[in-house]
């Protein structure tokens, strides 16, 4: 099953631009996780927010929460060419499972 | 410095062959998970295990096996039963009951030949 649903699947910016993820997902969570994958590498943990917060920071990144929508958004400021990935959003479910959506393809222009 | 490490990295399979792929972690986490990961798509988990010696299935269980018979290691089985094992195979691991975030390693590569 696939609980989160990225938009847009790719998204291509320019260096130093904005770049805004979203995720929709189905049921109710005990928190959201966005993870970044490069190329062919394993992902990366990169931020959690909890269902009961609504905002939440980590140096450039900051994500969103609405319980009420069932949706997350991942803001990736002042964006770098180092930033070009996938990023992913998870849902834990019960079980201690997490369940990924299918990605963005972030890709930035130097 | 802890972390989980996946080997191969590359593997190549033929038609009808078993492999095996190995993971290893030495973070103490007690849960391990494996997902495949097809080009362009998102994880989907395949086994996972919340203790030693106990393991569950996941969404796409049919034509793998796992074992757990240590805490450091959760090695994924491909069999032939497998119809279409080409993919991106990724390991990871987490502290039971807290939900917080997965250590994934750096996956293998499987492609049948």
């Amino acid at each position: 099953s696939q609980q989160g649903e990225e938009d847009p699947q790719a998204l291509s910016i320019q260096e130093g631009e904005n770049a805004t993820m979203n995720c929709s997902y189905k049921t109710s969570i005990n928190n959201l996780q966005w993870y970044r994958q490069n190329s062919g590498r394993g992902l990366v943990h990169l931020i959690l927010i909890r269902s009961n917060e609504r905002e939440k920071h980590s140096g450039r990144l900051r994500v969103t929460l609405d319980t009420s929508k069932k949706s997350s958004s991942l803001l990736i400021t002042a964006s770098r060419a180092a930033d070009t990935a996938s990023y992913f959003c998870a849902t834990l479910e019960y079980g201690n499972k997490l369940v990924f959506g299918a990605g963005t393809i972030l890709r930035v222009k130097s | 410095d802890g972390g989980i490490t996946q080997s191969p990295k590359y593997l190549f399979r033929k038609e009808g062959q078993n492999v095996t792929l190995s993971c290893e972690q030495n973070l103490n986490h007690d849960a391990m998970y494996w997902y495949r990961q097809d080009p362009g798509q998102g994880l989907r988990l395949i086994y996972y295990s919340q203790i030693v010696n106990d393991f569950q299935k996941g969404d796409i269980a049919e034509g793998y096996s796992v074992s757990r018979e240590k805490k450091e290691s959760f090695p994924l089985t491909v069999t032939s039963a497998q119809k279409n094992p080409t993919a991106f195979y990724l390991c990871a691991s987490s502290i039971t009951g807290q939900g917080g975030g997965y250590t994934f390693g750096s996956g293998t590569r499987l492609t049948v030949v």
